[in-house]
């Protein structure tokens, strides 16, 4: 199994509302990654979990939590999003977050917030 | 800090062309280069990755280069195909950091 899972493919939500996004893997990877791309732009890191412990936040706006649970599991809890927020939301994984690896990204999820 | 450029930003071709997307990068110091594709609104699916100590890698019809001397790696696509017209993004990781910093990608297509 090489894939990275995303939930949901598209979401819609307003500005007041709490939604989350979820990514698996069952590659026994230990570094799971955000990225947030805009349309025809390369995507932008938003955080790094390594060994289920933060270890990269990207000056990213607190209206926007990590979780994650377990090896396997990453959330991207979602609260009093702005409409500029609308983007793809990506996640990807790799062996343990050293130089040299490769990384597996999942098929993302599209963000509208209205 | 490492600036990956990508000529040329977009490309159409006819099918059955051979053609190269460039990859250029200012810090010679590369742990990997990674290639990607990404079709609309979808995820990136890793095409290539070569490591700093090769010089190229090989699969199916694309063969990927790297010249770490003048920053450089090409992506040769033999004989496209309709089916190749895709966004491609070049992800370079170095200078002591395992996070990669993508170009903002060649958009391809190929059409019949």
């Amino acid at each position: 199994d090489t894939e990275v899972t995303q939930t949901p493919k598209h979401l819609v939500m307003g500005m007041t509302n709490k939604k989350s996004l979820k990514c698996e893997q069952h590659m026994g990877h230990r570094a799971m990654y955000w990225y947030k791309q805009k349309a025809k732009k390369p995507p932008e890191l938003m955080f790094v979990y390594s060994y289920e412990k933060l270890s990269i936040n990207e000056s990213v706006p607190s209206r926007f939590s990590p979780e994650c649970p377990n090896s396997s599991l990453l959330n991207l809890h979602l609260h009093a999003l702005q409409p500029e927020d609308s983007a793809l939301y990506l996640c990807a994984s790799s062996q343990e977050g050293r130089e040299g690896e490769k990384l597996f990204f999942g098929s993302g999820t599209q963000l509208s917030v209205l | 800090k490492q600036e990956v450029t990508q000529i040329p930003a977009a490309l159409s071709v006819p099918e059955g062309e051979n053609l190269v997307l460039n990859c250029s990068f200012t810090d010679s110091a590369i742990y990997n280069l990674q290639w990607f594709r990404q079709d609309p609104g979808k995820g990136l699916t890793s095409l290539l990755l070569i490591q700093s100590s090769q010089r190229e890698q090989t699969s199916g019809r694309l063969n990927a280069s790297l010249d770490k001397s003048s920053g450089r790696s090409t992506l040769y696509i033999a004989a496209s195909q309709p089916g190749d017209s895709a966004t491609y993004l070049c992800a370079v990781a170095s200078g002591g950091s395992y996070i990669p910093t993508f170009g903002r990608g060649t958009s391809l297509i190929v059409h019949p």
